[in-house]
């Protein structure tokens, strides 16, 4: 119950194309749901976060589309480009975890072909 | 700038011998984490700390230790109990006392087996 199930876990798309990548949970305890991203060599860095109680969230190119019924969750990445290609990891939290742990997915591997 | 230091950036162990990564932040967060990367693994929580002298282990403690005598450092030991030690580890820090703060992280350490 406690997992995130992350898919793909590879993805190769063209340059100016859309990237789409899936998470998925049971724990409906869940309220706090950050995309980190990864480049080689260094650590991960919050990308873009939402909350169950929206069901969008965009900034710039980058946007989390969020469905609390099918406890989904996915981050989209519009007109993709070279420098996007890293490794993209979802999680989620409880706010009742007093130990503020995150639940990691498996991480999606991107690569956006020039 | 404010941010987290791991150190070193490369480490290699011998057979039998214990290594030190060290990851010291200027954040002022009350909360510091170590985290395991392996391929196609994702992260994986060692121990973590929300104050000082206190720790817990978290999913994969066995063959690690750490200490937390300051605010702004957490060392993990990597003893020699730990078989199969060649990852890239990661060290985090944040907030407490505020639900779902993001976590914000080092650049690593890749540690390998001589």
């Amino acid at each position: 119950q406690q997992q995130v199930k992350q898919s793909p876990q590879s993805l190769i798309v063209q340059k100016g194309g859309i990237s789409i990548i899936n998470c998925a949970y049971e724990n409906t305890a869940f309220d706090y749901f950050p995309w980190y991203q990864q480049f080689p060599g260094k650590g991960p860095a919050l990308l873009i976060a939402i909350r169950p109680d929206v069901s969008e969230k965009k900034e710039g190119r980058f946007t989390i589309s969020f469905n609390k019924s099918a406890k989904q969750f996915s981050l989209h990445i519009m007109d993709s480009q070279p420098g996007d290609s890293a490794t993209y990891f979802c999680a989620a939290s409880m706010s009742m975890d007093s130990n503020y742990q995150l639940i990691w997915g498996a991480g999606t591997k991107l690569i956006i072909k020039p | 700038d404010g941010g987290i230091t791991q150190s070193p950036k490369y480490l290699f162990r011998k057979e039998g011998q214990n290594v030190t990564l060290s990851c010291e932040q200027n954040l002022n967060h009350d909360a510091m984490y170590w985290y395991r990367q392996d391929p196609g693994q994702g992260l994986r929580l060692i121990y973590y700390s929300q104050i000082v002298n206190d720790f817990q282990k978290g999913d994969i403690a066995e063959g690690y230790s750490v200490s937390r005598e300051k605010k702004e450092s957490f060392p993990l030991t990597v003893t020699s109990a730990q078989k199969n030690p060649t990852a890239f580890y990661l060290c985090a820090s944040s907030i407490v006392g505020k639900s779902n703060q993001p976590q914000h992280f080092g650049d690593g350490t890749r540690l390998s087996i001589l």
